[in-house]
């Protein structure tokens, strides 16, 4: 069983879209994440959810919108996809806030605007 | 959020050669330092983490050391083996997440 699953693997899409990336986590675990990774490798976070409440919002534009139905699921939607888009999306997982603990991450999704 | 300087951003050694890699954080409230190996293609794995009570944390041939004072810790890898050859990451708690330092290519040459 995969800890942290994340889908599609690879999204190829057009500007200006409308895509989504779905993860799942089945350990149990209170806290999601949601990093980019450019190019260069960077990791940097987007958004973070204790228990499907909103705790981390980095300076992401608006077009990006998470949602979390459950505490073990955390979307990523995200509207008018632009060229500086493209990335490898990871959606992470923890124990919870209290640790603070190491991550569990998905495979990623590596999403290409052309 | 605070910055992780991580150096060097490439390294490459001989096999059955030693690695360090070295990184700086300036919060000084940080309590959580774990390292991450992600290798070409592949999700980011933990391979090591050390909490600020203890200086220093070994796990066969990885280890890991810590300096609060300095704010700076440090990954050991001994004996290195081609399958070490990956992007290594080392991150720090601040404010209910982890920050990542910009990454070092480990390259391991046979």
């Amino acid at each position: 069983d995969t800890a942290v699953s994340q889908t599609p693997k690879y999204l190829v899409t057009q500007m200006g879209n409308d895509k989504s990336i779905k993860c799942e986590q089945n350990l149990g675990h209170d806290t999601m994440y949601w990093y980019k990774q450019d190019s260069k490798k960077f990791l940097k976070i987007m958004f973070s959810y204790n228990n499907k409440e909103l705790i981390i919002n980095e300076t992401v534009p608006n077009r990006f919108s998470p949602k979390s139905p459950d505490k073990a699921h955390l979307n990523l939607h995200i509207n008018s996809l632009e060229l500086g888009d493209s990335a490898v999306y990871f959606c992470a997982s923890s124990l919870d806030l209290t640790g603070p603990y190491g991550y569990t991450f998905g495979s990623g999704t590596r999403l290409t605007v052309v | 959020g605070e910055n992780v300087e991580q150096h060097p951003s490439t390294l490459s050694v001989q096999e059955g050669d030693s690695a360090v890699i070295k990184c700086t954080y300036s919060d000084s409230a940080s309590n959580y330092f774990p390292w991450y190996k992600q290798e070409l293609g592949k999700r980011p794995q933990l391979i090591i983490d050390i909490r600020s009570n203890v200086g220093e944390k070994k796990d066969q041939r990885i280890a890991v050391t810590l300096n609060k004072t300095a704010k700076h810790f440090s990954l050991h890898i001994t004996e290195t083996q081609p399958e070490d050859s990956a992007v290594y990451f080392c991150a720090w708690d601040a404010g209910n997440m982890l920050t990542f330092g910009g990454g070092t290519r480990l390259m391991v040459k046979p």
